[in-house]
């Protein structure tokens, strides 16, 4: 059974600063990785996709791939109080079938 | 225009009751899921559904149906309703397979079950 693990949180940072959100995974054959953000009583959105090894970055966000370690971070620069949010991490196989998603860290930016 | 469309937006309903929760999409998308958050916020895929194939999540009880009338909907009919089945259920659809990249979220049902 495939898990996905992430700190529940909620991680508050001040407005500004970088929020760090954590996310492990058991199958070490895992090829596809995304963060979602899900505001409260909203759907999941896609914000991130990672295949490789390394740094992807979009904007203010920054998602780190270390699958020798099987984990992958995401990273919010400048974090604004509307970045307040669950994130979800999904780990799938390749082209992103079979994935699961972790509990989800709440992001909470404090002006 | 609603990419993705579920209806009802809440369902209060009683135990040992048999409802169903109707999604539409409008986006010509060839596979349909249906997942279930719970209150701790598990999102946890359900069933993946196109017009040759349905995948089962082998967890899902068989109280649970999905049933397509057209490629265009995916309704979810459960049976007996339980108190654990007290969740947000989110339709969604991608053009190809489950490839997160192109897949929209419906905007979720909540259901509580009393």
């Amino acid at each position: 059974q495939k898990e996905v693990e992430q700190n529940s949180g909620p991680l508050s940072v001040p407005e500004g600063a970088i929020a760090s959100l954590n996310c492990t995974y058991s199958d070490r054959g895992s090829q596809s990785f995304f963060w979602y953000r899900q505001y409260s009583g909203k759907s999941p959105e896609l914000i991130m996709s990672i295949y490789s090894n390394g740094d992807k970055e979009d904007g203010r966000f920054t998602a780190q791939l270390n699958k020798a370690s099987q984990y992958v971070s995401l990273l919010i620069r400048d974090s604004q109080p509307s970045d307040s949010a669950t994130y979800l991490c999904a780990v799938g196989d390749n082209y992103g079938q079979n994935f699961v998603f972790g509990p989800g860290t709440r992001l909470s930016v404090l002006p | 225009d609603t990419a993705v469309s579920q209806t009802p937006k809440y369902l209060v309903t009683q135990m040992g009751n048999d409802k169903s929760i109707k999604c539409e999409q409008n986006l010509g998308h060839d596979t349909m899921y249906w997942y279930k958050q719970d209150s701790k916020k598990f999102l946890k895929i359900m069933f993946s559904y196109n017009n040759k194939e349905l995948i089962i999540n082998e967890t899902v009880p068989n109280r649970f149906s999905p049933k397509s009338p057209d490629k265009a909907h995916l309704n979810l009919h459960i049976n007996s309703l339980e108190l654990g089945d007290s969740a947000v259920y989110f339709c969604a659809s991608s053009p190809l397979g489950a490839d997160p990249e192109t897949q929209y979220f419906g905007p979720g049902t909540r259901l509580l079950v009393l």
